[in-house]
Parts: C-alpha cells; sequence; structure tokens
C-alpha cells in the first residue's frame, strides 16, 4: 500500500541552527510524485516542492534543499539557518494513481512535522 | 491570480444538523480536490473532480457526504446529518490540467460537530 512516514512529530530549534525534516515513502508505482507541503499558523498549505521518481537530482531553493534518495524511499527537506518564520507544520505527500481519473492522481499524506524556530 | 478560496473557515454545528461548505478553485482549473483532516490523523482524500464530473469519490466516508460542482467552477461539499466523527479541517485544492499536476491548496474550513 502507498503509505508516507514522517517519524517526526515535533522538532524544535533554536533560530540559525540547520534542520533536517524526514520522510519515507512506500509505493507499488514505478512512476510516482514527491511533494512537500508548508502549513503555517494561518492554516493554508502551501505548496514547496515536486519532485518525480526519474529524478534524484537533489534540490536547492534558498535556504530550503531536498535529498531524494530511491535506495531508502526517503525525500527529507534540510531548512539552513531557519528563521521563526519557518515555524509551521511541514507535510509530505506521494502522488497515488486514482480510479478512473486517466493521470490525474490523488496524494497521500504523511502527519507532519511541526518545526518551531525560536528565537 | 486569487488562490483557492473556501468557506467558512470555521463552521460550528450541532450533530444532526446540515452543513455545507464551499470551495472557489484557482480560474480556469479544471480539476477539483477534496480533502478532509481529522485531528491526529493524516490529511485524507474525499473526491476528485475534472470540471463538473466526479472522477473517483473513493474517499467519501458515506452517503451522509454529498459533493457537487455544477457548471464546473465552484464546488460544495455537503454534510447531512452532521455527526460527530465528521470534524475536522477540510481542503479543498485545484489543479490546471492533466497528469501530476500540482495541487494548490486552500485555507481549509474547520468544521466542528457538537
Amino acid at each position: 500500500a502507498q503509505k508516507v512516514t514522517q517519524a517526526q512529530t515535533e522538532i524544535s530549534v533554536v533560530e540559525k541552527e540547520d534542520v533536517t525534516l524526514d520522510c519515507v515513502y512506500e509505493t507499488r508505482d514505478t512512476t510516482y510524485y514527491l511533494f512537500w507541503y508548508k502549513q503555517p499558523p494561518s492554516g493554508e498549505l502551501v505548496f514547496l516542492i515536486r519532485r518525480n521518481s526519474f529524478d534524484e537530482q537533489n534540490e536547492i531553493s534558498g535556504r530550503y534543499s531536498w535529498n531524494f534518495q530511491k535506495s531508502t524511499s526517503s525525500f527529507n527537506f534540510t531548512i539552513t539557518a531557519s528563521q521563526v518564520v519557518d515555524s509551521a507544520v511541514y507535510f509530505c505527500a506521494l502522488s497515488e494513481k486514482m480510479v478512473g481519473a486517466g493521470n490525474n492522481r490523488k496524494l497521500i499524506w504523511g502527519l507532519g512535522t511541526s518545526l518551531a524556530v525560536n528565537p | 491570480e486569487a488562490g483557492v478560496t473556501q468557506f467558512p473557515s470555521h463552521s460550528v454545528i450541532e450533530k444532526g444538523q446540515t452543513v455545507t461548505l464551499r470551495c472557489d478553485p484557482i480560474s480556469g482549473h479544471d480539476n477539483l480536490y477534496w480533502y478532509r483532516r481529522v485531528m491526529g490523523k493524516e490529511i485524507k482524500f474525499l473526491l476528485h473532480f475534472v470540471k463538473e464530473s466526479k472522477q473517483d469519490e473513493s474517499g467519501m466516508p458515506n452517503n451522509r457526504f454529498l459533493a457537487e460542482r455544477t457548471g464546473g467552477t465552484y464546488s460544495t461539499l455537503k454534510v447531512q446529518p452532521a455527526e460527530l466523527e465528521d470534524s475536522g479541517v477540510y481542503f479543498c485544492a485545484s489543479s490546471h490540467g492533466t497528469g501530476v499536476d500540482t495541487q494548490y491548496f486552500g485555507p481549509g474550513t474547520r468544521l466542528t460537530v457538537l
């Protein structure tokens, strides 16, 4: 079955520390997509990144970086030099094919990791 | 460009009452999804529309839930009659076309059933 595990429920760091959020997934699909979303205190889910299973290159966007490793079924997210504004719940998600929906896919979610960055 | 909007942001109702949640997707997005997060659990898929057609409603909990998307624009999700276990945050998302488009989410509606 498709599954996403975010083992870290809560993480607390001090500003400027680096922090890595873990994501491990299970899938029987040969082609799949992985996502990270951020949920700030305001509640909306903000898209951060999408990665397909054919592209194992690491991605860097400012202070954010993602490490995708198919061999360990992991898609970890690192925030470098964390800031208070990074405080949020971060979700990892995996695409799954839907019944009768052509190429459209639904998302299978992890439980999320609540990150608190303290001044 | 306006994002996905949802109304209301919060609803508190008594068990047995009816509630209707509304989602307005990003303009031009054919795909519309509903998800739900019950406290302490993962966000779970409910159903998917392509324009006005339901494509996959395998995640709908039971027949007390009815989703519509008349005209292929906004969507409503009605819960009738509401039960205590329906409490949670209901998220709506939209995406542009076919394939694995990125889903953009609204702020969610927090439903509390007392």
